[in-house]
């Protein structure tokens, strides 16, 4: 089975600190996703990564980054963490070839206080 | 930005009812999928559909390519059911932004 794992189930922060959510996947897809899913507006696009050291705006970036080095891992980032920015985080990849589909991971709740 | 519509966007039904979820879309697509989320959970994809129609155990995913439409049934409704059902699309061509998501169906199975 693929499988999409996330680093956090749970994650408390800060306003202000720097926050990373990570996001492994061990089926050598190449396009990864960052969302965002809060109630009543589903889920939406963060960041998208179609190859290493690649990385794509999606419908709402401001306020994040993200990170690249390697095929298996992309990184959410948040410079400096602010309230508004509490959600669920769900990682996801997608192949286009062999074992084409879509694969979520379990979700980071992130709480910033 | 092309959008995926899903209704209803709340139901509540008796254990062992027949539950249908509808989902419609604006374009061409090259794929529709059927997701599960329970609550506090991941997302589970329970369907990826082309064309026609997909069974697993009590769940049946049906598409309509011509009027972009699909619907998600659920025979002998079970508690173990009550989740969110999210249904969405790779439009043709769309790019490498990935799928586009309805906003849920919020669906409770009362014992």
């Amino acid at each position: 089975d693929v499988k999409v794992t996330q680093s956090s189930r749970y994650l408390v922060k800060r306003t202000g600190e720097k926050v990373f959510l990570e996001c492994v996947q061990d089926m050598d897809h190449e396009n990864m996703f960052w969302y965002r899913q809060d109630p009543g507006l589903g889920l939406r696009l963060i960041y998208f990564s179609y190859d290493v050291k690649m990385k794509e705006k999606g419908d709402i970036p401001e306020g994040y980054s993200v990170s690249r080095e390697k095929k298996e891992r992309f990184s959410l980032i948040l410079e400096s963490a602010s309230t508004n920015q509490t959600s669920m985080y769900l990682c996801a990849s997608f192949s286009t070839g062999e074992g084409y589909g879509y694969t979520f991971g379990s979700g980071t709740r992130l709480t910033v206080v | 930005k092309n959008e995926v519509e899903q209704s209803p966007q709340n139901l509540t039904a008796q254990e062992g009812e027949f539950i249908t979820i509808n989902c419609s879309y604006s374009v061409g697509i090259s794929a529709l999928h059927w997701l599960q989320q329970h609550p506090g959970g991941g997302i589970v994809s329970l369907f990826m559909l082309s064309s026609g129609k997909k069974k697993h155990g009590r769940l049946i995913a049906t598409i309509n390519i011509q009027e972009k439409h699909s619907s998600l049934h659920i025979t002998a409704s079970h508690p173990r059911d009550s989740a969110v059902y999210i249904c969405a699309v790779l439009y043709s061509g769309g790019g490498a932004d990935g799928l586009t998501f309805g906003k849920g169906t919020h669906l409770i199975i009362q014992p």
